[in-house]
């Protein structure tokens, strides 16, 4: 079985914090993205990863940095979160040679206060 | 990014066959068609997808308008598992990695 997974289920930080959100998946795909879901707005992919050091800038980039160091590997960073942040932040993984499915880990439900 | 339309709701009652339209008209000619669903409390999972030919799995069916311009996710006996919401999507491969953009999706409820 695919395993994505998230580094926390619930997170809790004060505003002007820097917040990392990891990711791991375990079936050696190329392809990796973070999206947020909010109420009425549906998921909203913010940064993607077609390989080791490579990202790319989604729909809602602002406020969010990345990072892949590691092919298994795929960081969320906020540099100072802010109200706004606080949301359903979901990760998922996908095959390069085999797209079509994307695997997604359970979210972290993270709340700027 | 070509868009999707989908009902914010609908009901089914369980062990009956339910049909979740979707329209996409301005769907372009190498958009596939994927669905997805969100069960409570988890993330969205990978249900059905198809370009042209309807489709079948072991979960559910996709019937693709001659045209494409709608389609619609065919669940065959629905079971209260099935409730969630269901994410009818175009997947565009024109960047560096194919990328999905969801909607809203349609929230389906299922009852005894």
């Amino acid at each position: 079985d695919v395993k994505v997974t998230q580094s926390s289920r619930y997170l809790v930080k004060r505003t002007g914090e820097k917040v990392f959100l990891e990711c791991v998946q375990d079936m050696d795909h190329e392809n990796m993205f973070w999206y947020r879901q909010d109420p009425g707005l549906g998921l909203r992919l913010i940064y993607f990863s077609y390989d080791v050091k490579m990202k790319e800038k989604g729909d809602i980039p602002e406020g969010y940095s990345v990072s892949r160091e590691k092919k298994e590997r795929f960081s969320l960073i906020l540099e100072s979160a802010s109200t706004n942040q606080t949301s359903m932040y979901l990760c998922a993984s996908s095959s390069g040679q085999d797209p079509y499915e994307q695997y997604f880990g359970p979210g972290t439900r993270l709340t700027v206060t | 990014d070509a868009k999707t339309t989908q009902p914010n709701s609908m009901e089914s009652n369980e062990e009956e066959p339910v049909h979740l339209p979707c329209n996409h008209s301005t769907i372009s000619g190498t958009d596939y068609i994927h669905w997805y669903r969100q069960l409570p409390s988890q993330g969205p999972e990978y249900v059905i997808h198809g370009l042209t030919s309807n489709v079948n799995n072991r979960m559910a069916s996709l019937a693709i308008a001659e045209d494409r311009k709608s389609s619609t996710l065919i669940l065959h006996r629905a079971t209260l598992r099935d409730a969630a919401v269901y994410y009818c999507i175009l997947r565009d491969d024109s960047g560096t990695a194919s990328k999905l953009t969801f909607g809203t999706g349609t929230r389906l409820q299922v009852t005894l």
